[in-house]
């Protein structure tokens, strides 16, 4: 157990919806970095927040948005779903900002769009 | 950005022989290189990493090099256990300074290992 929870666990829902997935860093750990894994793209790096600001953006489409709350807590929101969206979506989370810092994973959500 | 290559994508040994996996990077300025096990279905679990001023570092069966100036890096296990098959995942931390892309870590496409009993 890495000390990052997720949830929901599964997900599953209609094209077109929108969804929130919940992440909750290890106690201590400032960042928060979210991930897609697909099977033909591999781990996929969408948005970074430490302490609460956006840090870093990777290939997130603008249909993603995602925040992280004055309790470091972080949601990804996904909206106007397409069958392409169906994917395990991981946070990692890190004491500090930068690459010094090792990332642990969560569970992951997984997602089914139908 | 940052391209990550990693080979083999699949990889059989017997039950206590070695396997090793390799992986290149491409951006020069990168500096952390970190290794996950993922097994089917659970999250990418960090199991080793090296960062750019040391060329080796091992825990117990479970070791990593790095060559800077070649701009690789391999994992290393020995003494291979039917617990040990999993998916490796290497990775590369892009600062963003030369490659102009986001800072992240960029991951490459993963190995199959199978440990045969």
């Amino acid at each position: 157990d890495s000390g990052v929870t997720q949830t929901p666990k599964h997900l599953i829902t209609a094209t077109g919806q929108r969804v929130t997935l919940r992440c909750s860093p290890r106690s201590g750990d400032l960042s928060v970095y979210w991930y897609q894994q697909s099977l033909d793209q591999g781990l996929q790096f969408l948005i970074q927040y430490y302490n609460g600001e956006e840090r870093a953006k990777g290939n997130i489409l603008e249909r993603f948005s995602a925040q992280q709350f004055p309790d470091l807590h972080s949601e990804l929101n996904l909206s106007s779903l397409e069958l392409g969206d169906s994917a395990l979506y991981f946070c990692a989370s890190s004491v500090g900002d930068g690459g010094a810092y090792e990332q642990y994973f969560g569970p992951g959500t997984r997602l089914t769009v139908t | 950005g940052e391209n990550v290559e990693q080979h083999p994508s699949t990889l059989s040994v017997q039950e206590g022989d070695s396997a090793v996996i390799k992986c290149t990077y491409s951006d020069s300025a990168s500096n952390y290189f970190p290794w996950y096990k993922q097994e089917l279905g659970k999250r990418p679990q960090l199991i080793i990493d090296i960062r750019s001023n040391v060329g080796e570092k091992k825990d117990q069966r479970i070791a990593v090099t790095l060559n800077k100036t070649a701009k690789h890096f391999s994992l290393h296990i020995t003494e291979t256990q039917p617990e040990d098959s999993a998916v490796y995942f290497c990775a590369a931390w892009d600062s963003g300074y030369t490659s102009g892309s986001a800072r992240q870590l960029t991951f490459g496409s993963g190995t199959q290992l199978t440990v045969l009993p």
